[in-house]
């Protein structure tokens, strides 16, 4: 089955700068890769999402890449701001079944 | 906005008893899911639900899991003599489509077996 690795566990970027956080997944039949954020005592909201005919994809501070080939996908956020902070998870799926990775624990430092 | 609900957001049970927890997906979805998330680790797949029927299940969603639609609005998982390593968040989502789009989830039931 899918394994999606996710690193780093926890990252502390300065406010305002970018922060980017790495995935790799071993199922080349996976068609979709979400990203979400999940806030303390929330469920998982989806931030960015890439299909796999699409190799970049950018929502005004946050921007996703995919390398197919490599089975690598990130997630990179530019001019952080405090209420980035958060726990985020790259997902792949296929059909319905969405993998998470382990997460990254994001901390935007003042 | 529609949203997900789920309750209730905090369910205490005794080991070996049965417990129903609830989730109300946004109205026009068809595809239903529960996922679950030990604490401090990563969110797992349990179950996809469409048409009536189970669509695919994990290793996880073994025979004391049931899910059910019992009627037009809820989506239920019932977890029949609950264990103390079931005590975890459980997550219910729905989208409109299979397949590649967004899965849209619920705040979670934090589910604590004693």
């Amino acid at each position: 089955g899918e394994n999606v690795e996710q690193h780093p566990s926890t990252l502390s970027v300065q406010e305002g700068d970018s922060a980017v956080i790495k995935c790799t997944y071993s199922d080349s039949a996976s068609n979709y890769f979400p990203w979400y954020k999940q806030e303390l005592g929330k469920g998982p909201q989806l931030i960015i999402d890439i299909r796999s005919n699409v190799g970049e994809k950018k929502d005004q501070r946050i921007a996703v890449t995919l390398n197919k080939t490599a089975k690598h996908f990130s997630l990179h956020i530019t001019e952080t701001q405090p209420e980035d902070s958060a726990v985020y998870f790259c997902a792949a799926s296929r059909d319905d079944k969405i993998i998470f990775g382990k997460g990254t624990r994001l901390h935007i430092l003042p | 906005e529609p949203e997900v609900t789920q309750t209730p957001s905090h369910q205490v049970t005794q080991m070996g008893q049965e417990v129903i927890l609830r989730c109300v997906p946004i109205s026009n979805h068809l595809y239903f899911y529960w996922y679950r998330q030990i604490l401090g680790q990563k969110v797992e797949f349990l179950v996809s639900f469409y048409n009536n029927e189970i669509s695919e299940k994990s290793e996880i969603f073994d025979d004391q899991f049931s899910v059910e639609r019992p009627d037009g609005s809820n989506f239920t998982l019932k977890i029949r003599s609950t264990k103390l390593e079931d005590s975890a968040m459980y997550f219910c989502a729905s989208n409109r489509t299979s397949g590649e789009s967004e899965q849209f989830f619920g705040p979670g039931t934090r589910l604590t077996v004693l």
